[in-house]
């Protein structure tokens, strides 16, 4: 069964600074998406971005962008020029490329930005 | 436009009693997911659904049961609720061709008492 983990319960960051929040998993499969899911206090979850297996370069949104180790099983977050609006818990989510499309989430990390 | 709804958004209830959560989407899509979330756990798969009569256990369906009957709705009942299923739920919706996102409902709060 694939595993996901995120270390850091807890980050803080400058406003305007850059803040990178840490993922790794654990899977035996080649091929899968990897997904940072945001959840502000309004609880919704709200897909930040994604990337798949395959490619080899690094999956960018704006501010948001990854450090993918397909080596290493890593996969960070790293969030750039940090605005109010960032705060939130952040989650890193797994799914297989095949079969089964259920979401294989870690534990969270809550980002505060100070002003 | 298309969305995901729950109902209720909270819910107090008695340990014991028989718990239904609402979850409806107009998005037609085949997937349909429930997961639970705690601190320290993240979120949590309890059921799944590739489509109408096929229903199928997650990590944490002790507990837990689910139907589906039509494309749009995937109610979770918890049949004796006990205060370890106090949570929130959320339920989700996918498609089941090349798109891969999970649509999220606002997620329902239940408080077992």
């Amino acid at each position: 069964a694939q595993t996901v983990t995120q270390s850091q319960p807890e980050m803080s960051v400058q406003e305007a600074e850059t803040v990178t929040l840490s993922c790794t998993y654990d899977t035996s499969e080649s091929d899968y998406y990897l997904f940072w899911y945001k959840q502000p206090p309004s609880r919704q979850m709200i897909l930040v971005i994604r990337q798949e297996a395959y490619k080899q370069q690094n999956a960018t949104e704006n501010r948001f962008s990854v450090n993918f180790q397909k080596a290493a099983k890593s996969f960070s977050l790293k969030i750039s020029d940090s605005q109010l609006g960032d705060a939130a818990m952040y989650f890193c989510a797994y799914r297989s490329y095949q079969g089964a499309q259920k979401l294989v989430f870690g534990q969270g990390t809550r980002l505060t930005i100070n002003p | 436009d298309a969305e995901i709804t729950q109902s209720p958004r909270h819910k107090i209830t008695e340990t014991g009693r028989q718990v239904t959560l609402a979850c409806h989407q107009t998005w037609n899509h085949n997937n349909m997911f429930w997961y639970r979330q705690d601190l320290g756990h993240g979120l949590r798969l309890i059921h799944y659904s590739y489509g109408v009569q096929d229903t199928n256990k997650g990590e944490v369906s002790d507990g837990y049961s689910v139907s589906r009957s039509n494309t749009e709705d995937l109610p979770l009942t918890l049949e004796s609720a006990a205060s370890s299923q106090t949570s929130v739920y959320f339920c989700a919706s996918s498609d089941s061709g090349s798109s891969y996102e999970q649509y999220f409902g606002p997620g329902t709060r239940l408080t077992v008492t």
